[in-house]
């Protein structure tokens, strides 16, 4: 098993642009989330969900979109990127609804120019 | 919503010495409390956890303890080793009402340092 993985590793971007952080998981969890971790802020949830086709916000949504169309993929959408998104990413998985073991992926640094 | 505060920021040990890093939840429905440790560059990892029945858990040189009333918990490390050196990060799983889920919220993390 790959467990979960992230791509891209790193990015770079220009204040508006858009794009898309990609996040699969091949343990056949139903819970997925987002994390952004900035320094001496911990890790903030962005958005979460429960299994496809159910998504909900977490304490940062702003500027952020999510979609889960299958229970292995769930992509994180920057609509219009800006220098407050600059942060690292991670996504991550758990087997049951609720707060079993949550299995990170490596991470998306991100810079927002 | 739940907040959880961590201290402390940073922690230097001794080789060989215990490290404690405490945590404090405001969320008095909290029942789930994880712990994690992140290296340099790396994933963060789930290193030990406890629920709210529960007062104290060990696994090997790592405990947890749990006061509810007090609304606290500690991470305690024995014997500390070089590998220890991480962030770690206390965490409370609170109920999540839309979905029936629990939500973490995580610690600010801890910085320790183990000194040979």
């Amino acid at each position: 098993n790959a467990g979960v993985t992230q791509t891209p590793k790193f990015q770079v971007l220009k204040t508006g642009q858009s794009m898309t952080l990609q996040c699969a998981q091949d343990m056949n969890h139903e819970y997925m989330s987002w994390y952004r971790q900035d320094p001496g802020m911990g890790l903030r949830l962005i958005h979460y969900s429960v299994g496809a086709g159910i998504t909900d916000q977490g304490e940062v949504p702003n500027g952020y979109n999510v979609s889960r169309s299958t229970t292995e993929d769930f992509p994180l959408r920057l609509l219009s990127a800006a220098p407050s998104q600059t942060s690292v990413y991670f996504c991550a998985s758990s087997q049951t609804r609720g707060s079993g073991t949550q299995y990170f992926g490596p991470g998306t640094r991100l810079t927002v120019l | 919503g739940e907040n959880v505060e961590q201290h402390p920021s940073t922690l230097s040990v001794q080789e060989g010495d215990s490290a404690v890093i405490k945590c404090t939840y405001s969320d008095s429905a909290s029942n789930y409390f994880p712990w994690y440790k992140q290296e340099l560059g790396k994933r963060p990892q789930l290193i030990i956890d406890i629920r709210s029945n529960v007062g104290e858990k060990k696994d090997q040189r790592i405990a947890v303890t749990l006061n509810k009333t007090a609304k606290h918990f500690s991470l305690h490390i024995t014997e500390t080793q070089p590998e220890d050196s991480a962030v770690y990060f206390c965490a409370a799983g609170s109920p999540e009402t839309n979905f029936g889920n629990e939500k973490l919220t995580f610690g600010t993390g801890t910085r320790l340092t183990i000194i040979p």
